[in-house]
């Protein structure tokens, strides 16, 4: 268990709707950062927030959007949804540069039909 | 930006065996962290293995180790002794240190390579 709690865990939907997926970190960390990861390939960047504050952006469409919380949890938000979003969302939280590494939640699952 | 490139998109090894996984990263920092982690089916991404760019010592968990050779940018990871439970998708990852800096520190990942443990 990693401690980043993610929901849910699986979403099924349809094209033109609008999903949030939910993320808690680890207790203490104040990095969160979204991955998307579709069906075999690499996880890809799509946002981190530090504190509340939106730090970096990666590969994230106009129709994603995300924020953080001041009790640190991060919600993402897809809208206008398209087949091609189907994916899992993974949430990722860190302490910051002391450890380097960051750890993962078990994904949310996004089928869009 | 730096990129991570995992030339082997799936490799086999008999079970007890040793395999070892390519990984080549571009960057021009120089404190920076590399990571391993390991996809099982379950599609949970666990953390297999952590070097840090200032240590020239090798880093070692268990069965795991990795061929840390910084001015060649590479990275590889060794399993020892296979198991089963091994099989799964690797990533190779990096990580800039950015100390103080909370910017640019996200995981920037290869492609994976999917290892298959034969019995």
């Amino acid at each position: 268990d990693s401690g980043v709690t993610q929901t849910p865990k699986h979403l099924i939907t349809a094209t033109g709707q609008r999903v949030t997926l939910r993320c808690s970190p680890r207790s203490g960390d104040l990095s969160v950062y979204w991955y998307q990861q579709s069906l075999d390939q690499g996880l890809q960047f799509l946002i981190q927030y530090y504190n509340g504050e939106e730090r970096a952006k990666g590969n994230i469409l106009e129709r994603f959007s995300a924020q953080q919380f001041p009790d640190l949890h991060s919600e993402l938000n897809l809208s206008s949804l398209e087949l091609g979003d189907s994916a899992l969302y993974f949430c990722a939280s860190s302490v910051g540069a002391a450890t380097g590494e960051l750890f993962f939640g078990e994904g949310s699952r996004l089928t869009v039909l | 930006a730096q990129t991570v490139t995992q030339s082997q998109p799936e490799m086999s090894v008999q079970e007890a065996e040793t395999v070892t996984l390519s990984c080549t990263y571009d960057t021009s920092e120089s404190d920076y962290y590399l990571f391993w982690y390991k996809q099982p089916p379950s599609r949970q991404m666990i953390l297999v293995i952590r070097q840090e760019a200032y240590k020239q010592q090798n880093a070692t968990e268990n069965r795991f180790s990795v061929n840390f050779q910084k001015a060649a940018k590479s990275f590889s990871l060794k399993i020892s002794d296979s198991q089963l439970g091994d099989a799964a998708m690797y990533f190779c990852a990096y990580r800039s240190a950015g100390i103080g800096f909370q910017g640019a520190q996200k995981l920037v990942f290869g492609q994976g390579t999917r290892l298959t443990i034969n019995p």
